[in-house]
């Protein structure tokens, strides 16, 4: 079966610090790999994606690339903000069926000013 | 603007009652699911749809029910069977097939008084 893992949290930073957030996943077939963020009392928001091998998926300074040789998709910012709290999920998508989409624990990320 | 609207934000129950979350789609997605947040916890898929009229159950689907008898709703029914409710409730919909990524809906948390 697929599955899911990211480093647990809470991750507490200082603003302007260079933030990795580590992802692995095991998967049957070829996956789509996802980052989704969540702010409090929010749903989850697509922060990236990249759909094949070598693919580096970016948005709002946030970057990840697809390693199929070492199954990771490990999310990296140069320079977090305050506004970066939030949780971070790492998911990723084989194809149909709730079995073909799966999403890690989350991981709480704290920037402190 | 396409995307997922669920209703209420917030939902109050007594004990012994039944109460339904509402979900809507204008994304035209076959497939749509609902997952329950504990806090500080993941996802857990409670049950999902992949066509009208059809649904199967997640990892948690007792002391729930859903019904899908149009394409862009999917109603979930916390009832008196289920003893923990008080969670914040997820829904979610996606392309039945491919890799694609599913949306989120804003989520609603519901509270036993």
């Amino acid at each position: 079966g697929n599955s899911v893992t990211q480093m647990e949290g809470p991750v507490t930073l200082s603003e302007e610090a260079f933030l990795t957030i580590n992802c692995t996943y095991t998967a049957t077939g070829y996956p789509s790999l996802f980052w989704y963020v969540q702010y409090p009392g929010e749903g989850l928001q697509l922060l990236l994606k990249a759909t094949k091998a070598d693919d580096k998926g970016s948005n709002k300074g946030f970057e990840a690339t697809y390693r199929k040789e070492t199954t990771s998709f490990h999310l990296e910012k140069g320079s977090v903000q305050v506004s970066d709290s939030a949780v971070y999920f790492c998911a990723l998508r084989t194809g149909g069926g709730a079995d073909g989409l799966t999403f890690g624990k989350g991981t709480h990320l704290i920037i402190q000013p | 603007d396409g995307g997922i609207t669920q209703s209420p934000k917030y939902l109050f129950r007594k004990e012994g009652q039944n109460v339904t979350l509402s979900c809507e789609q204008n994304l035209n997605h076959d497939a749509m699911y609902w997952y329950r947040q504990d806090p500080g916890q993941g996802l857990r898929l409670i049950y999902y749809s992949q066509i009208v009229n059809d649904f199967q159950k997640g990892d948690i689907a007792e002391g729930y029910s859903v019904s899908r008898e149009k394409k862009e709703s999917f109603p979930l029914t916390v009832t008196s069977a289920q003893k923990n409710p008080t969670a914040f409730y997820l829904c979610a919909s996606s392309s039945k097939q491919g890799r694609t990524e599913a949306f989120f809906g804003q989520g609603t948390r519901l509270t036993v008084v």
